[in-house]
């Protein structure tokens, strides 16, 4: 299994401000992903989030609105860019294990409020 | 793209009953996970069932996956207030690299 931590936990942030979210892993995973949840709604990925090169963006994404940053393989950031209320949501890093089971682990998500 | 359904929306049981939730997917699938979330909280990994007819149990809580059927079904037995919260499905998707499709997730609250 893997633990995975998120900071901060939760925010609250003026429109028009950048907040830049860590997720660590407590171990080494081959794949990480961001996803959001708006309010009273399922998961929607953002991107994966790619060890070494520039993250792979889901449609409705773009890189310039969510900056991704995966410098090492228990670390990302996922930078949410010029914010508006339509930006509150909560933004989940999840992670895939590396022993071949495909089990994934999620953190425990970041709740941001832009007013 | 994928849609993956999921029945009932929400469940009202009485502690010690049994309940059985539903997810149904549109494509294929290449593999079914099952997560809990405590309400505006992260997901708690359950279970990830990979092949057709595969069956996993954790505690009271037991998964099959009907691979022809596109379904999986989650059961829980005498069901306990610490089982309540938001169940959601997510399916594999084929080619992005392990990332899921989730369903909207079923809300389950355990009457005393």
């Amino acid at each position: 299994s893997a633990v995975i931590s998120q900071k901060p936990s939760r925010d609250i942030c003026q429109r028009g401000t950048s907040l830049t979210i860590q997720c660590q892993v407590d171990s080494q995973v081959t794949m990480m992903f961001w996803y959001r949840q708006q309010p009273g709604q399922s998961l929607t990925l953002i991107a994966t989030a790619n060890q070494g090169s520039e993250a792979t963006y889901e449609s409705g994404f773009v890189i310039d609105k969510f900056p991704i940053s995966r410098p090492n393989l228990t670390f990302s950031t996922l930078t949410v860019s010029n914010m508006s209320p339509e930006d509150s949501s909560i933004y989940l890093c999840s992670a895939q294990t590396s022993s071949g089971s495909y089990e994934q682990y999620f953190g425990p998500g970041t709740r941001l409020t832009v007013t | 793209s994928q849609e993956l359904e999921q029945s009932p929306q929400s469940l009202i049981v009485q502690e010690g009953k049994n309940l059985t939730i539903n997810c149904t997917s549109s494509k294929t699938l290449y593999g079914l996970y099952w997560y809990k979330q405590k309400y505006g909280e992260g997901l708690i990994f359950l279970m990830m069932l990979q092949k057709g007819g595969e069956e996993k149990s954790h505690e009271k809580i037991t998964a099959k996956l009907d691979e022809k059927k596109q379904q999986s079904s989650l059961h829980i037995t005498a069901s306990q207030p610490s089982h309540a919260g938001i169940y959601l499905c997510g399916a594999l998707r084929a080619n992005s690299g392990y990332a899921l499709n989730f369903g909207k997730g079923t809300s389950l609250l355990v009457t005393p």
